[in-house]
């Protein structure tokens, strides 16, 4: 069964960066495809981005497009999701997942002054 | 553009059946889709991926209380038997442009 445990979270002033790690274990990590969401205070679950499993193809929601940045080794059995230039929008949990078939307890990230 | 609908909430008694509905917008009846849990402060679960003929494969462990069925762009899940700990948050998800997800249904056991 995929274990997935994210870090990297915390308090961050808008217009700072944080970056996101996922690390996985007890399963083939190379072999899935990966992908990031959020989950906002109250709200339900949005798609952010998802990464192949070579990381030959790449793609963000329109809101994060430009600002964060997936990505993974394979090797390290790991995920990370760079977010630059945050707003107060991106606070949210922010959840990795296996093909949305497996997925971590998730990381607080709050965007605030 | 695809839109998944799924009603806000349900409720149901200990014990009983409740079946949870997603809609898939016009034109797009043909889509799967996937069923998430979410038990209070915990991440997602998923449960199953299911297809528009009503196949569907479950994750693991998720135990046979857990059903679901199509129909048009209808998607349901159905779970029989009701306990305490299935009070949650279901979300569907399918696949399109954006990997859209309906807003959830709040599950209730009475």
């Amino acid at each position: 069964e995929v274990q997935l445990v994210e870090s990297g979270g915390g308090l961050v002033k808008p217009g700072g960066s944080l970056r996101l790690s996922c690390a996985a274990s007890g399963s083939t990590f190379r072999n899935y495809d990966m992908v990031w969401v959020r989950q906002a205070p109250g709200k339900g679950l949005e798609w952010v981005s998802t990464i192949t499993r070579s990381s030959s193809h790449i793609y963000y929601a329109e809101s994060v497009k430009g600002r964060f940045t997936i990505s993974r080794d394979n090797a390290k059995n790991s995920l990370y999701l760079q977010m630059n230039s945050l707003r107060a929008e991106d606070t949210a949990v922010y959840y990795c997942a296996r093909n949305f078939e497996g997925w971590g307890q998730g990381t607080l990230v709050t965007v605030s002054s | 553009q695809l839109v998944v609908t799924q009603p806000p909430t349900a409720s149901a008694s200990l014990g009983a059946s409740v079946k949870l509905t997603c809609t898939l917008s016009s034109g797009h009846s043909t889509y799967a889709i996937s069923w998430h849990q979410q038990q209070p402060q915990k991440g997602p679960r998923f449960l199953m991926k299911l297809n528009s003929d009503g196949s569907h494969n479950k994750g693991d462990g998720i135990p046979d209380r857990f059903s679901g069925s199509s129909s048009g762009a209808e998607r349901y899940l159905t779970i029989s038997s009701l306990q305490s700990e299935d009070e949650a948050d279901y979300f569907c998800q399918t696949w399109d442009t954006g990997i859209p997800f309906g807003g959830g249904t709040k599950l209730t056991v009475l």
